[in-house]
């Protein structure tokens, strides 16, 4: 069974500062990892994902993550917050296929603060 | 991008009524979508997953009878919420999977939800 642990329900950093939200995970097969992001009332938008090749995965919003299968994690960083970074972060991981139904297995979620 | 839309986006409805949420991926054809239920300041969690004319697979501890879910075609998919109770307000989000025609085969397209009150 797959899972996801997400380190620290609440992250608050100040404008211009290094984000960086926690993700480790569980899976018995290669992994594929994902961020979404959540603003309040909408549904999640994909911020970037893991499947297989370069573990360095840029997405948008200059967010990225690294894949590190040692520490079995998956990281999200930005260099630089900005005020409109303020949202929930969910990590997930899917242990299926491509070309099957990918059933997600979501992480509680980090709520993202950033102040002036 | 591939659009993903809910209706409604909030409905509030009396204890004992069937409310119907409908998902609809808007330019795209969706051979597998996923309904996902939310609680305030917790994560997504999967309660079926539903297949464009086969019946939905849900998971453990869904009732499946109160949870009724219809893929009728490869746009659409509703999640009808049958005598409904308090205890079933939620945030509920559909999520879209594209078929091999078109989008990322590995990457699930979400609606923007729908808020569910039953007084």
């Amino acid at each position: 069974a797959q899972s996801v642990t997400q380190l620290g329900s609440h992250v608050s950093v100040s404008e211009g500062a290094l984000v960086l939200l926690r993700c480790n995970y569980s899976s018995s097969v290669p992994p594929y990892l994902f961020w979404y992001v959540q603003y309040p009332n909408q549904g999640l938008q994909l911020l970037l994902k893991y499947t297989t090749g370069a573990t360095l995965v840029k997405g948008i919003n200059g967010f990225e993550a690294e894949f590190k299968k040692s520490e079995t994690s998956f990281h999200l960083t930005k260099p630089s917050a900005h005020m409109s970074d303020a949202a929930e972060y969910f990590c997930a991981v899917s242990e299926e296929e491509a070309g099957t139904a990918s059933k997600l297995t979501f992480g509680t979620g980090t709520r993202l603060q950033v102040t002036l | 991008g591939a659009v993903v839309s809910q209706h409604p986006s909030r409905v509030i409805c009396k204890s004992g009524t069937s409310v119907k949420i409908e998902c609809r991926s808007l330019d795209f054809q969706a051979t597998t979508m996923f309904w996902y239920r939310q609680f305030p300041k917790q994560s997504l969690m999967l309660m079926a997953t539903s297949n464009e004319g086969s019946k939905a697979t849900y998971e453990q501890g869904v009732e499946k009878d109160k949870f009724l879910i219809n893929h009728a075609s490869l746009t659409l998919s509703t999640l009808t919420v049958t005598s409904a109770h308090p205890e079933d307000s939620s945030f509920y989000i559909c999520s879209a999977r594209a078929s091999s025609g078109g989008g990322a085969i590995d990457e699930q397209f979400f609606g923007p939800g729908t808020r569910l009150t039953v007084l």
